[in-house]
């Protein structure tokens, strides 16, 4: 089975800091895909890693995928409450789609 | 435009009771389709998936099954419901680009069940 990691499990911020989260596979990604959940609804895709050291950017948040195509951060600049959620991590293998345990952010105002 | 819809969106059901939720596709052909299960603020866990009509993937051992009667239609049962079936259940479709899944999965507003 290939297992996705992530972490910290749990994050609970003050506004205006910044954070970084971590997934890790043992096995080499094709691609990544970065989600967003909020409470009560279906994950929102944010971003998709294809190239090994590739950056990405999405307003205040950085995606990287690693050199090997092993692991992953995400790094949230100045955060806002608007940005808590659960971070789940994706990796494809053939038709079948994994995710990560995500993290829980909680940004507090 | 692509939709995805799933329901009911919150359902209470006694331990042994049947179970059917339904999920439909629109705007797209020939999806991939997913079934999840969440736990309370964790990651989700693939239940089943299918790459076409009456081609269904298990993931997990359990009292679950899946039927795809139609292309855009897939319905998640149970016969006889155990406690531990209580979670957030989300149905997804994803994204195919020359024959390759790309990894976008989109997802419907999920299932509230609780067993008691």
């Amino acid at each position: 089975t290939q297992l996705l990691e992530q972490s910290p499990q749990f994050l609970s911020i003050q506004e205006g800091e910044n954070l970084t989260v971590y997934c890790n596979s043992s096995s080499v990604f094709s691609s990544l895909q970065w989600y967003r959940q909020e409470p009560g609804e279906g994950p929102v895709l944010l971003v998709t890693v294809v190239t090994g050291g590739e950056v990405k950017k999405l307003k205040r948040l950085t995606f990287q995928f690693g050199d090997a195509r092993k692991d992953s951060s995400l790094h949230i600049t100045a955060a806002q409450p608007g940005d808590t959620g659960l971070y789940l991590c994706m990796k494809t293998s053939y038709d079948k789609v994994i995710f990560g345990p995500g993290t829980s952010l909680s940004v507090i105002p | 435009s692509q939709t995805i819809h799933q329901w009911p969106a919150t359902l209470v059901q006694p331990v042994g009771s049947p179970l059917s939720l339904e999920c439909t596709v629109e705007g797209t052909s020939n999806p991939n389709l997913y079934w999840y299960r969440q736990a309370a603020g964790r990651g989700l866990q693939l239940l089943f998936y299918s790459v076409g009509i009456g081609q269904i993937s298990s993931e997990v051992p359990q009292n679950l099954s899946a039927s795809r009667p139609q292309d855009r239609q897939f319905i998640l049962s149970s016969k006889k419901l155990l406690l531990s079936d209580s979670g957030f259940y989300l149905c997804a479709w994803s994204v195919h680009r020359g024959g390759r899944n790309t990894g976008e999965l989109f997802f419907g507003e999920g299932s509230r069940l609780t067993v008691l």
